[in-house]
């Protein structure tokens, strides 16, 4: 069946510039996670959303990072002004329960 | 420190060898521990969960020791297919889950 797709895969951003990635989970899962992975390093956890309810948002790094799932399903990350240390790949994974299933990542870079 | 602490290698494995490598948590209300897959330039995909009684899938051993705080993995007989990093994975009991740096394994031919 159809994964966790996320778009786009790659995006190449101006310091300063805002952008979105949009993640969409596998149909039912309740569960949404963003990670950022720099490279040679684990993914790390920005937020959470069950259903609609960003539940937990503690890893986003500033105040420039923003999620939001309106009708629980899509999600769409927005990093406002971006600034080299943004660059990174930037992934989704959706659950059902426990397991978590991620998407293919956006690679952002931002020059 | 870091929450989940492994040994990023590279581990250089003989094909058809046995190769085990162990990670470290820190956080003892840790309640569910995985394996993930990551190649080269892709997502991380699920390979096994841990429980407490140990569990095997196929070549694939998986051990989780909770009084110290540690989870195996034991490939066996490896292929070359199996070259990946190998990220050990702690769920924090708030659904968050925490990453290691990956063991990075190489077999050769």
């Amino acid at each position: 069946g159809a994964g966790v797709s996320q778009s786009p895969r790659y995006k190449v951003a101006k310091r300063g510039q805002d952008v979105a990635l949009r993640c969409d989970p596998i149909s039912g899962h309740v569960s949404l996670f963003w990670y950022q992975q720099a490279l040679g390093q684990g993914p790390e956890f920005l937020t959470y959303f069950q259903n609609e309810a960003q539940l937990d948002k503690s890893g986003l790094p500033s105040d420039r990072f923003f999620a939001e799932r309106p009708e629980g399903s899509v999600s769409t990350l927005k990093i406002q002004r971006t600034q080299q240390e943004d660059s990174a790949v930037y992934l989704c994974a959706s659950s059902p329960l426990v397991e978590q299933y991620f998407g293919p990542g956006t690679r952002l870079t931002v020059t | 420190r870091k929450e989940v602490e492994q040994d990023p290698g590279p581990f250089n494995v003989p094909e058809g060898a046995t190769v085990a490598f162990n990670c470290t948590y820190s956080n003892s209300a840790s309640q569910s521990f995985f394996w993930y897959r990551q190649d080269c330039r892709k997502e991380p995909k699920l390979l096994m969960s841990v429980y407490s009684s140990g569990n095997e899938d196929g070549r694939f051993t998986a051990q989780l020791n909770r009084a110290s705080q540690y989870i195996s993995l034991l490939i066996r007989d490896s292929k070359l297919s199996d070259s990946a990093t190998y990220l050990c994975v702690v769920n924090d009991g708030n659904n968050r889950l925490a990453f290691g740096k990956g063991n990075q394994v190489v077999v050769i031919p």
